[in-house]
């Protein structure tokens, strides 16, 4: 069975543009969490959605939104990108809100 | 406030000295607590989810245990493909659901 997909795996970007990230839950998860990793500390959950509604929210600025399909995949975006939006992106999905998390590979994001 | 604290920061064992990792936590609405194993540049790879406090859960060389308070995750007679960094979390449910992870325990293994 697949895991959780995200793409792109690399991106860089300059500062002031927007990013689009994107995941793909396991078949039959309906939940997606999304997650900022900086190096050397651990994932700062951003957001949770679950059947396209948006259950949970960390301490993140408005210009980090995301959205939830009726396939449930999932995109989150940026805007106005700043030196320190630099992290490692994380996706996850789990069967519902408090069940078991797992996680995507990540997408690399670089903000030059 | 919610909060996760793992220690220690970093733990060097030699191949077969056990040892035991300590995650730390107040948050509120425990819904559960979940170790991860993270490689370099990748995702977290599920371990251990636990759920009430007394609970244990093993696989292979790694034992998850749960009080009230905090969780060990135990290691016995590691070996060098042990090595990676240890990542506990807990989900609470206040006006939301969150799941809030702790920095992670660095484990390096010598063989």
């Amino acid at each position: 069975d697949a895991g959780v997909t995200q793409s792109p795996t690399h991106l860089i970007k300059t500062r002031g543009q927007h990013v689009t990230l994107r995941c793909s839950p396991i078949s039959g998860h309906k939940s997606v969490s999304w997650y900022q990793q900086v190096l050397g500390q651990g994932p700062q959950f951003i957001f949770q959605y679950y059947e396209k509604e948006e259950r949970g929210r960390g301490n993140f600025p408005d210009r980090f939104s995301a959205r939830q399909f009726p396939n449930y995949s999932s995109e989150l975006n940026v805007n106005a990108l700043l030196l320190g939006d630099s992290a490692l992106y994380l996706c996850a999905s789990s069967l519902a809100v408090t069940d078991t998390q797992y996680f995507g590979p990540g997408t690399r994001l670089t903000v030059l | 406030e919610d909060q996760v604290t793992q220690s220690p920061e970093a733990l060097r064992l030699q191949e077969g000295e056990s040892s035991s990792l300590n995650c730390s936590y107040t948050v509120s609405g425990l819904r559960g607590l979940f170790w991860y194993r993270q490689d370099p540049g990748k995702g977290p790879e599920f371990l251990f989810t636990l759920y009430s406090a007394g609970e244990e859960k093993e696989k292979e060389r790694l034992k998850a245990t749960l009080t009230k308070k905090e969780s060990f995750l135990h290691i016995t007679a590691p070996k060098p493909e042990d090595s990676a960094t240890y990542l506990c979390a807990v989900g609470g449910d206040t006006g939301g659901f969150k799941t809030i992870f702790g920095a992670g325990t660095r484990l390096f293994v010598k063989a």
